[in-house]
């Protein structure tokens, strides 16, 4: 059982370009999300999605992108990357939307030029 | 803005010690969990307090919530070398059950 499994581990870009970021989970869970880690600030959510087709804003959307037309796949675009935008990004399912753990990924370290 | 704060930001302690993290928050809550995260991985699920609850144990672990202060704290006991990793709080505020992360205890424990 693979849970979350995120890809690439590690991307170095160059200011404006764009990438996606891949997250699939194999639990079947409803709930998916999308968290930066930077020193110092924690884990803040970027975009969640409660189920295919339905996505939302989570505290720092700005800059990225998301789409949910599978329950297994939420992938995370960055449209026109920024040094801003260096961080660890991470995963994350749960199965009940109403309460329940997180199960995370191993996260993707990027670094924007 | 970040619904949890956590106290104290970094712990050193000894082997056998026990250790004290402490979380607040802003908002009210259907549920608290805490994570960890060893260096360069990703966050693992600790453990799980519902608003009703006041305190709850598993294993070495004993989380108290206190919704009138709006605060939670984790307590590990006899603490191991193996227990050093960065320690977060969530909150799970909205029905959406998205979860919000405080900015997390690092906990050094020496051998």
């Amino acid at each position: 059982n693979a849970g979350v499994t995120q890809t690439p581990k590690f991307q170095v870009l160059k200011t404006g370009q764009s990438m996606t970021l891949q997250c699939a989970q194999d639990m079947n869970h409803e709930y998916m999300s999308w968290y930066r880690q930077d020193p110092g600030m924690g884990l803040r959510l970027i975009h969640y999605s409660v189920g295919a087709g339905i996505t939302d804003q989570g505290e720092v959307p700005n800059g990225y992108n998301v789409s949910r037309s599978t329950t297994e796949d939420f992938p995370l675009r960055l449209l026109s990357a920024a040094p801003s935008q260096t961080s660890v990004y991470f995963c994350a399912s749960r199965g009940n939307r109403g309460a329940g753990e997180l199960f995370f990924g191993e996260g993707s370290r990027l670094t924007v030029l | 803005s970040q619904q949890g704060e956590e106290d104290p930001q970094a712990l050193s302690i000894q082997e056998g010690e026990n250790a004290t993290m402490n979380c607040s928050y802003k908002t009210s809550i259907n549920n608290l969990q805490w994570y960890r995260q060893n260096s360069g991985r990703g966050l693992v699920h600790l453990i799980l307090i519902r608003s009703n609850e006041r305190e709850k144990h598993s294993g070495r672990l004993r989380v108290t919530l206190d919704t009138s202060k709006k605060s939670s704290s984790l307590l590990i006991t006899a603490s191991r070398a193996a227990d050093t990793a960065s320690y977060f709080c969530a909150t799970d505020s909205s029905n959406t059950g998205k979860l919000i992360f405080g900015q997390g205890t690092t906990l050094q424990v020496k051998p």
